[in-house]
């Protein structure tokens, strides 16, 4: 089975901090993703990158980044995390048009 | 640009009644189509998928799912739900060849005793 880790299944931070979120996947899908779940709002894509060091836009970067140095990890970064950030986050990889997902991570700032 | 429409905020249902839950899709000369199920405080998984081939796709859990081409439509469907069924249900779409998948914004499905 494939699987998709992540860091941190809960992570409350403080306005301004820097965060970092980790997601490891198992399968060596060249294909990941992060994605934004709020509610009435579904799935939003942040980024997505379809090799090491390669990465594009999604529909909100504002305010990430991100960073793949290895095949099998993608980072997803806050350079200043605020309140507005406070959501679920979900990685993803993709293998043959079928996206897999991890467990999310339930992010708070404070 | 594809986008996915999701009607249904909500649906009620009793255990044991059949239900679908409705998805519709903008036009596109070819799309793949998914059902992921997503249960409290975890990600998504996968129920079915149309890549291509027959329009009733069969997936996890008893759940089938119909390609309307015409209609633009891939509505979920059970005969008979469980409790266990209750969860947030999403339709996505993607374009072949693309790696951009677009979500709708989900169906919660509650079952009722």
């Amino acid at each position: 089975d494939v699987k998709v880790t992540q860091s941190s299944r809960y992570l409350v931070k403080r306005t301004g901090e820097k965060v970092f979120l980790e997601c490891v996947q198992d399968m060596d899908h060249e294909n990941m993703f992060w994605y934004r779940q709020d509610p009435g709002l579904g799935l939003r894509l942040i980024y997505f990158s379809y090799d090491v060091k390669m990465k594009e836009k999604g529909d909100i970067p504002e305010g990430y980044s991100v960073s793949r140095e290895k095949k099998e990890r993608f980072s997803l970064i806050l350079e200043s995390a605020s309140t507005n950030q406070t959501s679920m986050y979900l990685c993803a990889s993709d293998l043959s048009g079928t996206v897999f997902f991890g467990p999310g991570t339930r992010l708070t700032v404070t | 640009a594809q986008s996915v429409t999701q009607l249904d905020s909500q649906v009620p249902v009793f255990e044991e009644a059949p239900v679908e839950l409705r998805c519709n899709y903008s036009s596109s000369v070819s799309v793949y189509l998914f059902w992921y199920v997503q249960y409290p405080n975890q990600g998504l998984q996968l129920l079915l998928k149309y890549l291509s081939g027959s329009t009733l796709v069969k997936g996890i859990n008893g759940f089938e799912a119909e390609f309307n081409k015409s209609q633009t439509s891939f509505h979920l469907r059970k005969p008979s739900v469980h409790i266990s069924d209750t969860a947030e249900y999403f339709c996505a779409v993607s374009d072949p060849g693309t790696y951009k998948y677009i979500f709708g914004t989900g169906t919660r499905l509650k079952v009722l005793a």
